[in-house]
């Protein structure tokens, strides 16, 4: 699996946009792009995933560069309860039965 | 629809002791997973099923035994409680196993003493 690099830590300001960056330079053709996140003391949520074309849901927008080789996470208009752990992870579809790993994340704060 | 239930949501347990996790789903989801999570750690795999009637070793599934009921249930079992057991569980759901788009769980805080 592709190896992701993700600040470590964002401010962002309630009702703004949130913008969360992911690096992950290495991903081969055939790997997704997951985004999770985890709210203190709560189950790790999914958020969204692609491939390589831009998608959007009802919780947020993942736009991933031509090259594949950067991804953003886009929360429309962060509230205080978009403050959590946010997983960029990239994994290759069919590989379920590894489970789920979470590297260190971006912590973001959404300031009132 | 209440995703993925799990209960109980706190359990503290004596060392030796033993107790059953219960985990349940109601998106009609083939695939289930137990994971742990450890103060300031990741996420580790314990057991999955694939389908109802599959169950397969993650890993660290050692100390710990899971029962798919039916498609949507999937307990895991202490048999003999430890110290390192202490964690917070996580069941999660997914469509089928090949997809990484898992829905978790609240978690269940367990303390062994």
């Amino acid at each position: 699996d592709a190896k992701t690099t993700q600040p470590t830590s964002m401010d962002c300001a309630e009702g703004r946009a949130a913008n969360l960056p992911c690096n992950h330079s290495t991903i081969s053709g055939n790997e997704y792009v997951y985004w999770y996140r985890q709210i203190h003391s709560q189950g790790p949520q999914y958020i969204i995933h692609g491939l390589k074309n831009n998608e959007t849901n009802e919780m947020a927008s993942l736009i991933i560069t031509e090259d594949r080789k950067s991804s953003t996470l886009i929360l429309p208009h962060a509230t205080l309860r978009d403050t959590a752990v946010y997983y960029c992870i990239v994994r290759v579809y069919g590989g379920g039965a590894d489970g789920l790993t979470f590297g260190k994340g971006t912590h973001l704060i959404i300031q009132p | 629809n209440a995703g993925v239930t799990q209960t109980p949501k706190f359990q503290v347990l004596k060392t030796g002791q033993s107790m059953t996790l219960q985990c349940a789903q109601d998106m009609n989801h083939n695939s289930m997973y137990w994971y742990r999570q450890d103060p300031g750690m990741g996420l580790r795999l314990i057991y999955y099923s694939a389908s109802e009637g599959t169950t397969d070793k993650g890993e660290v599934p050692n100390g710990y035994n899971v029962s798919r009921l039916n498609k949507r249930e999937f307990s895991l079992r202490l048999e003999s409680a430890a110290p390192s057991q202490t964690s917070v569980y996580f069941c999660a759901s997914t469509v089928q196993l090949e997809s990484y788009e898992q829905y978790f769980g609240p978690g269940t805080r367990l303390t062994v003493t």
